[in-house]
């Protein structure tokens, strides 16, 4: 066990509509970061946040967006589901901004299906 | 630009034998580079990650890893597999600033 936590584990829904996705960091870990796992384009960084500011973008959609509270937890936000939004999304979570060679510990996932 | 590329995207073992997952990377900056393994409906764990300290790195479950610069590789070995081995993992690269980039996964089946 990581220690951090995702909610929900799975969520099904239809296309067109909007999500929220919750992760809390671990106890201390102040950066939170986002991936997409899926079959056709692997394991993708999305976007970080560091102590409730966004620090560094990846491959996300404008559909998409994120942010993170003063109590640390994040949450992303996916509207206008389409079908290939359909992914295991993954929060992890580090001490700092970024350093370098900084392990990041990941959650369990966010299973999305959307028909 | 890092990147990484892992040369297997299946590898097949028996029980007992030694595993090897191979890894190769691309870096313009000193990389930091780490195995991450997922099990089935699971989260990444950290099995081991090379800072440019030593460049033979032990990690968890008995695996490790050598960093050879030269070779621009970072292979995963194991002596003897186990069953419960069975999983993806993930080489994963990144630079100075902590961007990660992760290679498309290699899955390990352990036969019996």
């Amino acid at each position: 066990d990581s220690g951090v936590t995702q909610t929900p584990k799975h969520l099904i829904t239809a296309t067109g509509q909007r999500v929220t996705l919750r992760c809390s960091p671990r106890s201390g870990d102040l950066s939170v970061y986002w991936y997409q796992q899926s079959l056709d384009q692997g394991l993708q960084f999305l976007i970080q946040y560091y102590n409730g500011e966004e620090r560094a973008k990846g491959n996300i959609l404008e559909r998409f967006s994120a942010q993170q509270f003063p109590d640390l937890h994040s949450e992303l936000n996916l509207s206008s589901l389409e079908l290939g939004d359909s992914a295991l999304y993954f929060c992890a979570s580090s001490t700092s901004p970024g350093e370098r060679g900084e392990t990041q510990y990941f959650g369990p996932g966010t299973r999305l299906l959307v028909l | 630009a890092q990147s990484v590329t892992q040369l297997d995207s299946h590898v097949s073992v028996s029980e007992g034998t030694p595993v090897l997952l191979r890894c190769n990377y691309s870096s313009s900056y000193s990389p930091s580079l780490f195995w991450y393994v997922q099990h089935p409906n699971k989260g990444l764990q950290l099995l081991l990650k090379y800072t440019s300290a030593a460049t033979l790195v032990k990690g968890i479950n008995g695996f490790e890893a050598e960093f050879k610069k030269s070779e621009t590789s970072f292979h995963l070995t194991k002596p003897s597999a186990h069953m419960s081995d069975a999983a993806e993992y993930f080489c994963v690269v990144s630079d100075r600033n902590n961007d990660m980039r992760f290679g498309a996964g290699t899955r390990l089946t352990v036969k019996p």
